[in-house]
């Protein structure tokens, strides 16, 4: 079965820094990646995916993710943060079930933004 | 948009009730998930129904069932709720592809 590890539980920033938010996964032939935000209160919302093609995937609100397959990484960047990117981001991975397709969550990971 | 609701933000409930929490989407999307939302933990699957009255276990199914008699509605029951039932639960929808749309979740407390 798929899995997914965010090697970072909190990650404090000031304002303006750049951020890298780490996920690793299991190994699989085909593998379709997800990073999806909740800010407080609220649903989640997605911010990329990476289905197939470039490795370098851009998303919402400035940030992109890089695929790689060698690492089995699939960390989320973005080179200058806002006090409004306060959230939990997930990252996460499809796994088939015999009736559809299911997401597999990593932990979660708090990016605090200080001023 | 696609738009997914949930009947209730925040509910308390007393051990031993019977809880109901509803999911409504409105983009004809034949999946829909219930996720329950632990600090520390994700996001796990509780139950997956891919069609109206089909439903599939997800990997913490134990305490909970669930109903679909509509395409647009997802039921989430907890027959006796307990106090480890304390949780945020979340609804998804899909149309079958890879992106799921999440509703704005429901933040149960029993005491």
């Amino acid at each position: 079965a798929q899995s997914v590890t965010q090697l970072d539980s909190q990650v404090p920033v000031f304002e303006e820094a750049p951020v890298e938010l780490r996920c690793n996964y299991s190994s699989s032939v085909s593998v379709y990646l997800f990073w999806y935000v909740q800010y407080p209160n609220q649903g989640l919302q997605l911010l990329l995916k990476y289905l197939s093609g470039s490795t370098l995937v851009k998303g919402i609100n400035g940030f992109e993710a890089e695929f790689n397959k060698s690492q089995t990484s699939f960390h989320l960047r973005k080179p200058s943060v806002h006090i409004s990117d306060t959230a939990e981001y997930f990252c996460a991975v499809i796994t088939a079930m015999e009736y559809g397709n299911k997401l597999v969550f990593g932990a979660g990971t708090i990016l605090r933004v200080k001023s | 948009d696609v738009k997914v609701t949930q009947s209730s933000r925040y509910l308390v409930k007393r051990t031993g009730e019977k809880v109901f929490l509803e999911c409504v989407q409105d983009m004809d999307h034949e999946n829909m998930f219930w996720y329950r939302q632990d600090p520390g933990l994700g996001l796990r699957l509780i139950y997956f129904s891919y069609d109206v009255k089909m439903k599939e276990k997800g990997d913490i199914p134990e305490g909970y069932s669930v109903s679909r008699e509509k395409k647009e509605r997802f039921s989430l029951i907890l027959e006796s709720a307990s106090t480890n039932q304390t949780s945020m639960y979340l609804c998804a929808s899909t149309s079958g592809g890879y992106e799921q749309y999440f509703g704005p979740g429901t933040r149960l407390t029993v005491t």
